[in-house]
């Protein structure tokens, strides 16, 4: 079954703790992506990848840090420099090339630091 | 960048026809637009995507002017499980993420 997998879908953590979020996709897609959304409020990008081994910052990147060793795997750590984490966070994936592509978006992990 | 404007909430009711408009004034000649549809605490799924003029698929319209300074997406006959939040993208995700634009969103209340 096809699809892209975030996990886990409820976490807490305590201010000051790093976190990391995970993202797995099967759809042998080259670029993934991190997305965060507040309540009320459109995505806002994180970071993205393009291809394994190589990252870019996105509009919001400060405080969140990503890594691409894996084609299928694209973890976010959001560190103690993030100064509002609660958020709920979701990961995408798409084909890289062509400008007619639509990203795929896994279930979201909801993050609440207290 | 190009940056989207969308209506912030719209009523319907059951079996009517709703139109959703996104503004994009500045939108670059090799951006594509591209309708999602959110639900509470899910990830948004594709609707439909276009480039100019008309693009239709089993689940909706999307109508795209000669200028593509904005776009209409169209839901026919929507139901109580059209209620969702309905966003428009402008860019090339795929080539270009970084200056792929989501707009704020526009909430549809589908009423019996």
């Amino acid at each position: 079954d096809g699809g892209i997998t975030q996990s886990p879908k409820y976490l807490f953590r305590k201010e000051g703790q790093n976190v990391t979020l995970s993202c797995e996709q099967n759809l042998n897609h080259d670029a993934m992506y991190w997305y965060r959304q507040d309540p009320g409020q459109g995505l806002r990008l994180i970071y993205y990848s393009q291809i394994v081994n190589d990252f870019q910052k996105g509009d919001i990147a400060e405080g969140y840090s990503v890594s691409r060793e894996k084609k299928e795997s694209f973890p976010l750590t959001v560190t103690s420099a993030q100064k509002n984490p609660t958020a709920f966070y979701l990961c995408a994936s798409s084909w890289s090339r062509g400008a007619d592509t639509e990203a795929f978006f896994g279930q979201g992990t909801r993050l609440t630091v207290v | 960048l190009a940056k989207t404007t969308q209506p912030i909430s719209m009523d319907s009711y059951e079996g009517q026809e709703v139109n959703i408009t996104c503004s994009h004034n500045n939108i670059a000649t090799n951006d594509y637009i591209t309708w999602y549809q959110q639900f509470p605490s899910q990830g948004p799924r594709f609707i439909i995507q276009g480039y100019k003029t008309k693009v239709t698929n089993e689940v909706a319209s999307l109508f795209i002017p000669a200028d593509r300074k904005s776009s209409t997406l169209s839901l026919p006959r929507v139901s109580l499980s059209d209620t969702a939040v309905y966003y428009c993208l402008v860019g090339d995700i795929g080539t270009n993420a970084g200056k792929s634009t989501f707009g704020d969103g526009t909430t549809l209340t589908v009423k019996p």
